[in-house]
């Protein structure tokens, strides 16, 4: 299993653009999120999602668009990127369809935004 | 406002001693407590989850006291490897999913030889 995989590793942007950051787990788990660090502070949930075809907001998703087509896949689009969104950002996957099972993380996509 | 507090640190520690901090949370009907463990721009990791009569998994222990409200890791026999940070989650919603998990922001661990 590779369990949850992120492209691309690293991206820089320039203020404006858009771009999708990609996440596939192959665990078959229900439950994905995506998840952005900053610097001095905890990991902040921006979207999840509890089987294909249901997403939700979590704390700070303005900026960001999520789909979930397949159980497999969990892309997040950056609509308009800016500076505050640079970061990085972790996708992740549970097999608890409540998510409070133990998180699978991804390796991470650190983003810049110029 | 859900809060999970941690100090960040750094704890410099020499290999082979006994190391323990601890994670406070505010919403006192928080059902769920966790331990991950994040290497240097690397993924969180599952360390242990946190039960309420306390566990035990090797050089590790986890104990919660709902009292006062915190969470404890104590690593006994530490390692080189055991340098990491150390990330205290908490669900804070009574029932919630993991839309309310929060992480705090981390306690740095530095063992050193």
């Amino acid at each position: 299993n590779a369990g949850v995989t992120q492209t691309p590793k690293f991206q820089v942007l320039k203020t404006g653009q858009s771009m999708t950051l990609q996440c596939a787990q192959d665990m078959n788990h229900e439950y994905m999120s995506w998840y952005r660090q900053d610097p001095g502070m905890g990991l902040r949930l921006i979207h999840y999602s509890v089987g294909a075809g249901i997403t939700d907001q979590g704390e700070v998703p303005n900026g960001y668009n999520v789909s979930r087509s397949t159980t497999e896949d969990f892309p997040l689009r950056l609509l308009s990127a800016a500076p505050s969104q640079t970061s990085v950002y972790f996708c992740a996957s549970s097999y608890s369809t409540s998510g409070l099972g133990e998180q699978f993380f991804g390796p991470g996509t650190r983003l810049t935004v110029l | 406002r859900k809060e999970v507090e941690q100090d960040p640190g750094p704890f410099n520690v020499p290999e082979g001693a006994t190391v323990a901090f601890n994670c406070t949370y505010s919403n006192s009907a928080s059902q769920s407590f966790f331990w991950y463990r994040q290497d240097c721009r690397k993924e969180p990791k599952l360390l242990m989850s946190v039960y309420s009569s306390g566990n035990e998994d090797g050089r590790f222990t986890a104990q919660l006291n709902r009292a006062s409200q915190y969470i404890s890791l104590l690593i006994r026999d530490s390692k080189l490897s055991d340098s990491a940070t150390y990330l205290c989650v908490v669900n804070m919603y009574s029932g919630g999913g993991a839309d309310g998990l929060t992480f705090g922001k981390g306690t740095h661990l530095i063992i050193q030889p």
